[in-house]
């Protein structure tokens, strides 16, 4: 299975601060038809994950702007451009270029 | 809206037996993959198992094999999870999803996950 790698492992961010989290993949996540099937998920607390970015940078629909990803092969990041209370959650990248598809541990971002 | 809503979670002990639902709504069930992904307490998540729209495909996790099996009614917009021979390590919220598993040229993909139930919890404990 592809291993994912997150870091931090955890977040602590002033608010209108930016935040910026690693994602390392064991393999390649580019595929032979040109896309890179690289995602980011938020679980706010006592919630259910939700999908935030497909695709390494494509933002789901009704996700705020403030949030972007960016990367390619195996290296891949999430930003946030400021930081608001509602961003607060452990947020998790996966892969879905090899079946299983496999999540990072998760990085928990809190607000100072 | 579109919504998710898993049910079927309770305690029961190591070897035994379990059902989940996920009850679809606002969105055409049949026409889309599912998956469910568990969630230990306190863990991150894992993914379990896939079905395609029509029932014709079914991945599962290694973890799961041969134990849980994967289903789906179309006419009732349900997707279920039977669960036997369970244990202590299956303890954990499960959620459904929806989201697309694709043969692309050769390799299995699996789409983003875009809708997620809000989970319910299985406990496996004696």
């Amino acid at each position: 299975d592809i291993v994912m790698t997150q870091t931090p492992l955890s977040l602590s961010v002033t608010p209108g601060q930016p935040a910026s989290i690693s994602c390392k993949s064991s393999q390649s996540l580019l595929h032979s038809d040109g896309k890179t099937y690289l995602y980011w998920y938020l679980q706010k607390p006592g919630q259910s994950p939700q999908l935030l970015i497909y695709e390494v940078s494509s933002r789901f629909s009704g996700v705020p702007d403030r949030f972007s990803g960016s990367g390619s092969g195996t290296d891949f990041t999430l930003k946030i451009s400021r930081v608001e209370a509602e961003d607060v959650g452990v947020y998790y990248c996966m892969q879905g270029i090899h079946l299983p598809g496999t999540f990072g541990q998760g990085t928990k971002v809190e607000i100072k | 809206q579109v919504q998710l809503v898993e049910s079927g979670g309770g305690v029961v002990q190591p070897g035994g037996s379990l059902r989940l639902s996920c009850a679809a709504s606002g969105f055409t069930f049949s026409s889309y993959g599912m998956h469910w992904v568990r969630q230990a307490p306190g863990k991150g998540l894992e993914w379990v198992a896939f079905i395609r729209y029509d029932g014709s495909n079914k991945y599962y996790a290694d973890s799961v094999k041969g134990r849980f099996t994967i289903s789906r009614d179309n006419s009732k917009n349900t997707l279920y999870l039977q669960m036997n021979s369970l244990r202590a390590e299956d303890t954990a919220v499960y959620y459904c999803a929806k989201g697309g598993v694709a043969m692309v040229r050769g390799v299995i993909i699996t789409r983003a996950f875009d809708i997620w139930g809000q989970g319910t919890m299985v406990t496996v404990s004696s």
